[in-house]
């Protein structure tokens, strides 16, 4: 069965103050790893998505990175806007192929 | 703005009540999908619509009923609901089954 853990369930950052938010996973031919962003009461706002290990991908002051067991999310001197829950989710080949396997999510609350 | 759109934003149905809700994508993808997400929690999937093929969840109780009138529609109808299905809806559509989805904002739904 398809496994996301994601570490820590919640991290608290001064504004300006960098950090990494992991995401480790167990699947069966990976497919796709991808990160989202969600806001309380609102649906999952699409990041990134990353495909074999040693991809890497870049928007503002994220950066997503892939190994073969792992993603890390990088956030760099973030802002209070940054606040949100990052979730990440993975999908495997076989024959359940539409299906992505969501972790429960990083809380990330960015203080001013 | 989101590329799905969800109505409505908010529900309060009773349990014997029957309502639908409703996902509208005009990004030509060709896959849809219904989740549902409690509070804290990572999405979970419920039905698939891809390519005139609806894939089930088959632990989704039969109160849960998907129905996709053309590529750009996705409808969930909902009869005898429980309060623990109160939840946050969500519809995202993909170009491809499995690809980085794009989520509409949910539909908040409390069954009193």
């Amino acid at each position: 069965e398809d496994q996301v853990t994601q570490s820590p369930e919640a991290l608290r950052l001064q504004e300006g103050e960098s950090s990494s938010l992991n995401c480790s996973y167990t699947v069966s031919g990976l497919r796709g790893l991808f990160w989202y962003r969600q806001d309380p009461g609102k649906g999952p706002e699409f990041l990134f998505t990353l495909y074999s290990a040693g991809e890497e991908k870049e928007k503002e002051r994220l950066k997503a990175t892939l190994t073969k067991k792992e993603s890390f999310l990088h956030i760099t001197a973030p802002k209070p806007e940054d606040s949100a829950t990052y979730l990440c989710a993975v999908r495997a080949g076989g024959g359940s192929n539409y299906k992505l396997t969501f972790g429960k999510g990083t809380l990330l609350t960015v203080n001013p | 703005d989101t590329e799905v759109t969800q109505t409505p934003k908010h529900l309060v149905m009773g349990m014997t009540n029957k309502k639908s809700l409703k996902c509208e994508q005009h990004m030509g993808h060709r896959a849809m999908y219904w989740y549902k997400q409690k509070a804290k929690k990572p999405p979970e999937l419920m039905f698939v619509y891809s390519y005139e093929k609806l894939s089930i969840n088959e632990s989704v109780p039969s109160r849960f009923s998907p129905e996709c009138p053309n590529s750009s529609l996705l409808n969930l109808h909902l009869h005898a609901l429980q309060p623990e299905d109160s939840a946050l809806y969500l519809c995202a559509s993909s170009q491809v089954q499995g690809d980085g989805y794009t989520f509409g904002s949910g539909t908040r739904l409390t069954v009193v």
